[in-house]
């Protein structure tokens, strides 16, 4: 079982520059997530989602987007990057309310130069 | 301002000793989920506990929730170098609140 994928595990984009990450589960999980983590500072959340077409902001979701067209699928869009946005983000998932255990990816290193 | 509070931050000992660390705040979570992450991977759920006063035991680590649902401990029995990780606690709310967590290492 692949559980929550990420993609790309690595990069650096320049300042100003957009990209998206990407996130896919196969365990049918209503509920997915996004967190980023700096050093020293736990992992904060961005944005979540609690079915296909319903998103919601989390605690820090200045310069971020998302969508969730599929169950499987919910990408994090950074349209201007800046070097605060530097961090490690993760995709999680659980299968119904926020109690559930949450499923890890394993992160995409992302650097702002 | 860090709403869970996870302490200490940095925990180096000795393989065989005893240690627990803790997880404290002011709010009431509806539940309190801890998590082990390594170097380079993301957090792996170990336990998750919901009423106030529950102790979970799995294998060596001890996991304890507060009468007033507001922190909670791990301890663990005869630390093995296998434990070293950073351990962190998330209270349920809108998805998981995390503290900064505990880097733990275990020295043999």
């Amino acid at each position: 079982n692949a559980g929550v994928t990420q993609t790309p595990k690595f990069r650096i984009l320049k300042i100003g520059q957009s990209m998206t990450l990407q996130c896919t589960q196969d365990m049918n999980h209503n509920y997915m997530y996004w967190y980023r983590q700096d050093p020293g500072m736990g992992l904060k959340l961005i944005y979540y989602s609690v079915g296909a077409g319903i998103t919601d902001k989390g605690e820090v979701p200045n310069g971020y987007n998302v969508s969730r067209s599929t169950t499987e699928d919910f990408p994090l869009r950074l349209e201007l990057a800046a070097p605060s946005q530097t961090s490690v983000y993760f995709c999680a998932s659980s299968y119904s309310d926020f109690n559930q255990p949450q499923h890890f990816g394993d992160g995409t290193r992302l650097s702002i130069l | 301002t860090q709403l869970l509070e996870q302490s200490p931050q940095f925990l180096s000992i000795q393989e065989g000793e005893n240690l627990t660390v803790y997880c404290n705040s002011s709010s009431v979570f509806s539940s309190l989920q801890w998590y082990r992450q390594e170097p380079g991977e993301g957090p792996v759920l170990l336990v998750t506990v919901v009423t106030g006063g529950e102790v979970k035991k799995l294998k060596r680590l001890t996991f304890q929730f507060g009468d007033a649902r507001k922190d909670s401990s791990l301890h663990i029995t005869a630390a093995q170098p296998g434990d070293t990780g950073l351990y962190l606690c998330a209270g349920v709310r809108v998805g998981l609140t995390f503290g900064k967590g505990t880097h733990l290492i275990i020295q043999p």
